[in-house]
């Protein structure tokens, strides 16, 4: 079992929709990475959380330490979203800068 | 400079023949990590370099890959005696400090060994 699980693996979805991608993790964590990789594409960080809820224009990240769970959402989604989203934490206390990864989700917006 | 440039973008080599991949990451960050991304597979970390301090080379798959970073700027990842199952983008990352303050990705080598 991945210690970074993430669902769905894909997504297709119309122009406009709300959408959400959830993050589960199994193990402790000083930081939750959510990021962004196009076809072809290097990788941009969205964000980076260790508590609450953190906004970026139609972007949304939470995260819940005790669950152990994170949730990117996208609000009016556009065709220029579609990408894979992985999520990374780092694990253990803080001093750990490794990433573990998921395994992404592959998100499609249909105009 | 603005970015973290990675070079060759694309390399094709043959087996056996030694490889080199150079990272240049954002001025000032005094952390950087390599990573691997092999097709169809989730990303990897491979190695990290923190200013003056020994790199953790704990994700490194075997002894004929190093990495070193030279005046705590570039770096090099080497790849010698190369095997088709090493074909994947490596991708480099820097940031300014240890975690806090986020990643910087550069936009990784793609290695094809044929």
């Amino acid at each position: 079992k991945n210690e970074v699980e993430q669902s769905p693996q894909n997504l297709t979805a119309q122009e406009g929709e709300f959408i959400t991608i959830n993050c589960s993790y199994s193990v402790g964590i000083s930081a939750l990475h959510w990021l962004q990789q196009h076809p072809g594409g290097g990788i941009v960080s969205l964000f980076m959380l260790s508590s609450g809820k953190k906004k970026h224009g139609r972007l949304i990240a939470t995260i819940n330490i005790q669950e152990k769970h994170s949730s990117l959402h996208i609000t009016a989604s556009h065709p220029r979203d579609s990408a894979v989203y992985i999520c990374a934490v780092n694990p253990g206390g803080f001093g750990n800068e490794k990433l573990t990864f998921g395994t992404g989700t592959r998100l499609t917006i249909i105009p | 400079g603005a970015g973290v440039s990675q070079s060759p973008s694309n390399k094709v080599t043959e087996k056996g023949k030694d490889v080199e991949l150079r990272c240049d990451p954002i001025s000032g960050h005094t952390a950087l990590y390599w990573y691997r991304q092999s097709l169809g597979q989730g990303l990897e970390f491979l190695i990290y370099f923190q200013g003056n301090s020994a790199p953790d080379k704990s994700g490194l798959p075997s002894d004929r890959f190093s990495a070193e970073r030279t005046g705590g700027s570039v770096s090099t990842l080497t790849i010698q005696r190369t095997q088709q199952e090493d074909s994947a983008v490596y991708l480099c990352a820097s940031s300014l400090d240890r975690v806090g303050y986020g990643y910087t990705f550069g936009s990784g080598t793609r290695l094809t060994v044929v």
